[in-house]
C-alpha cells in the first residue's frame, strides 16, 4: 500500500465550481504537506504548503490538513478553465533525509467554460 | 527567470546509447533531486544530493548514476539507455530543510527506442 493514496480521477467540473481535491496517507510522521499543479507537458509547481493542521488560504485556494484522519484536501473556488490542470499532493516528515517529499499520484482536473 | 533549467527538453536514443541529462538552479538551494514521471506511476526519485560532492539512491536507481561537482548542477547519467527508461525526467531544488516544497525544471522527454 502507498504511503501517500490521492483520489485519482479525473475531475470534470462547470467554470464556477468549487473543487475539492483529497489524498490520505498513512506515516503519522508526516508533518508538512505541499500541493502542486502540474499544466500539461509542464513541471510541477508548488501552489501551496502548510505545516502541522489546519487551514491555510491563497486568493481562491485553500489547503485544509486533518492529522487526526489523515486526511488532506485542496479546495478551489469559483474554478476557472485556467485551472484546468493536474494537482499532487505531497507530504514530508520533519528531519527527513534531504528534505525528501512523498507525492501522491495526481488528480487531473478540467474546468470547462 | 530564475528557477530550474533543464537541458535537454525531448531526446531520443537507441537501446544501448547514453547520454547525460543536465539540470542547474540558480536559487543557491542545497537539495537537488531527479525525478522521473511515468502515467500511473506519480514521480519517483531516482538519485538526490544533499549538497556539493554528495549524491545518494532513491526509489528507482537502477540503470542511472549521477553527479554534483558544483553546488548548482546535477547530472544524469544513463550509460545504457533501455526502453524502460523511455519517461520524463525532472529535475528539482530545495532549501536544506522539509516541508518548504521544491521548484521543478520543465522536464526531459525521453524516448529510448
Amino acid at each position: 500500500q502507498k504511503e501517500v493514496e490521492q483520489d485519482p480521477g479525473p475531475l470534470s467540473v462547470p467554470e464556477g465550481a468549487i473543487v475539492s481535491l483529497n489524498c490520505t496517507y498513512s506515516n503519522s510522521a508526516f508533518q508538512y504537506f505541499m500541493w502542486y499543479r502540474q499544466y500539461s507537458r509542464k513541471g510541477p509547481e508548488l501552489l501551496m504548503y502548510t505545516y502541522s493542521s489546519g487551514n491555510k488560504e491563497d486568493g481562491r485556494f485553500t489547503a485544509q490538513v486533518d492529522k487526526s484522519s489523515k486526511y488532506i484536501s485542496l479546495f478551489i473556488r469559483d474554478s476557472q478553465p485556467s485551472d484546468s490542470a493536474t494537482y499532487l499532493c505531497a507530504m514530508s516528515a520533519v528531519g527527513t533525509n534531504a528534505g525528501k517529499s512523498t507525492f501522491g499520484d495526481g488528480t487531473t482536473l478540467t474546468v470547462k467554460p | 527567470n530564475a528557477g530550474v533549467t533543464q537541458t535537454p527538453k525531448f531526446r531520443v536514443l537507441k537501446t544501448g546509447q547514453s547520454m547525460t541529462l543536465l539540470c542547474a538552479q540558480d536559487m543557491n538551494h542545497e537539495y537537488m533531486y531527479w525525478y522521473r514521471q511515468d502515467p500511473g506511476m506519480g514521480l519517483r526519485l531516482i538519485h538526490y544530493s544533499v549538497g556539493e560532492g554528495t549524491t545518494a539512491k532513491g526509489e528507482v536507481p537502477d540503470g542511472y548514476n549521477v553527479s554534483r561537482l558544483k553546488k548548482q548542477n546535477f547530472l544524469l547519467g544513463l550509460e545504457s539507455a533501455a526502453p524502460s527508461q523511455t519517461s520524463v525526467y525532472f529535475c528539482a531544488s530545495s532549501y536544506r530543510r522539509s516541508g518548504n516544497g521544491y521548484t521543478f525544471g520543465s522536464g526531459t522527454r525521453l524516448t529510448v527506442v
